[in-house]
C-alpha cells in the first residue's frame, strides 16, 4: 500500500464552523506533513510530525490545529477560518531511516479542497 | 537558506517535441534533489530524484542529472505526450535529514496534439 488517503475531498464551511480534515497512510512512515496550496502556487509547509510529535510549526494561525493520534493518522482541525484560508490542503508522509535521517521523499495525498464562505 | 529557482511558465509544446525545464538551486551542504508532478485536480507525485552529485534520476522517459558544479537539476524528456500536461515542481531537501522540502514555483506544461 503506497497511498496517502485524505478525506473529505471537498469541504465547504462557514467562518463559525468547526470541521476536521483527515489523512491516513499505512506505509510505516513516521513523518507526516500538512501543506497548504493556493491556485498556481507551490505547496506551503504548515506542520510536520515526527514519531507522532509536532516537530515543525511554520507559524500557522491557531485556527488550524493539527493532531497525530497514531503513526498512521493525521488530522487538521479547523475553527473560525477566514475566506482567505480557502485552498487545497495536502497531506504527505515520508520514511525516517533507522539512522534517524528523513529521506525527504514525500508521498502526497490527493488533497482536500476547502472553501470558506 | 535553501532556495530553488525554476524556469518560468507556462510552457506549451507540440506532441513529440523535446522538453527541458530548467531548475537551479542554492543550498548548504549536499542536498537531495527531486522533481514532483501535479496533474490537474490531484496531489503531487514524485517523478524522479537524485541524492548525490552526478546521479541521474529517471522515470517515465523523464531524466534529470544532479550537477553540483552548476547547481542545476534540469528536467528533460525526448518526446512529450499529451498526457504529460501537468505542473512540474523542482524541490530539494538538505543532507542533514531536514524535514523541510523547499519547492520551486512550478512550471505549467501543456502539450498540444
Amino acid at each position: 500500500d503506497t497511498e496517502v488517503t485524505q478525506t473529505p475531498k471537498h469541504l465547504v464551511m462557514g467562518m463559525t464552523n468547526k470541521k476536521s480534515l483527515k489523512c491516513e497512510q499505512h506505509m510505516g512512515h513516521r513523518a507526516m506533513y500538512w501543506y497548504k496550496q493556493k491556485a498556481k502556487k507551490p505547496p506551503e509547509l504548515m506542520f510536520v510530525y515526527s514519531y507522532e510529535k509536532l516537530s515543525i510549526n511554520e507559524s500557522v494561525p491557531s485556527r488550524f490545529s493539527p493532531e497525530c493520534p497514531n503513526s498512521s493518522l493525521l488530522n487538521l482541525h479547523l475553527h473560525a477560518l477566514q475566506p482567505e484560508d480557502s485552498a487545497l490542503y495536502l497531506c504527505a508522509s515520508s520514511l525516517i531511516l533507522l539512522t534517524g535521517t528523513n529521506t525527504g521523499e514525500l508521498f502526497f495525498g490527493e488533497g482536500s479542497r476547502l472553501t470558506v464562505l | 537558506g535553501n532556495s530553488v529557482t525554476q524556469m518560468e511558465g507556462p510552457v506549451t509544446l507540440s506532441e513529440e517535441a523535446f522538453l527541458t525545464i530548467n531548475c537551479t538551486y542554492t543550498a548548504t551542504g549536499y542536498p537531495s534533489l527531486f522533481w514532483y508532478v501535479q496533474y490537474p485536480g490531484e496531489g503531487l507525485q514524485l517523478l524522479l530524484k537524485a541524492t548525490k552529485a552526478d546521479d541521474k534520476g529517471s522515470n517515465k522517459g523523464f531524466e534529470a542529472t544532479y550537477r553540483k558544479e552548476t547547481t542545476s537539476f534540469h528536467l528533460e524528456k525526448g518526446s512529450v505526450q499529451v498526457s504529460d500536461s501537468a505542473v512540474y515542481f523542482c524541490a530539494l531537501t538538505s543532507n542533514f535529514g531536514n524535514e523541510k522540502l523547499t519547492f520551486g514555483t512550478g512550471t505549467r506544461l501543456t502539450i498540444i496534439p
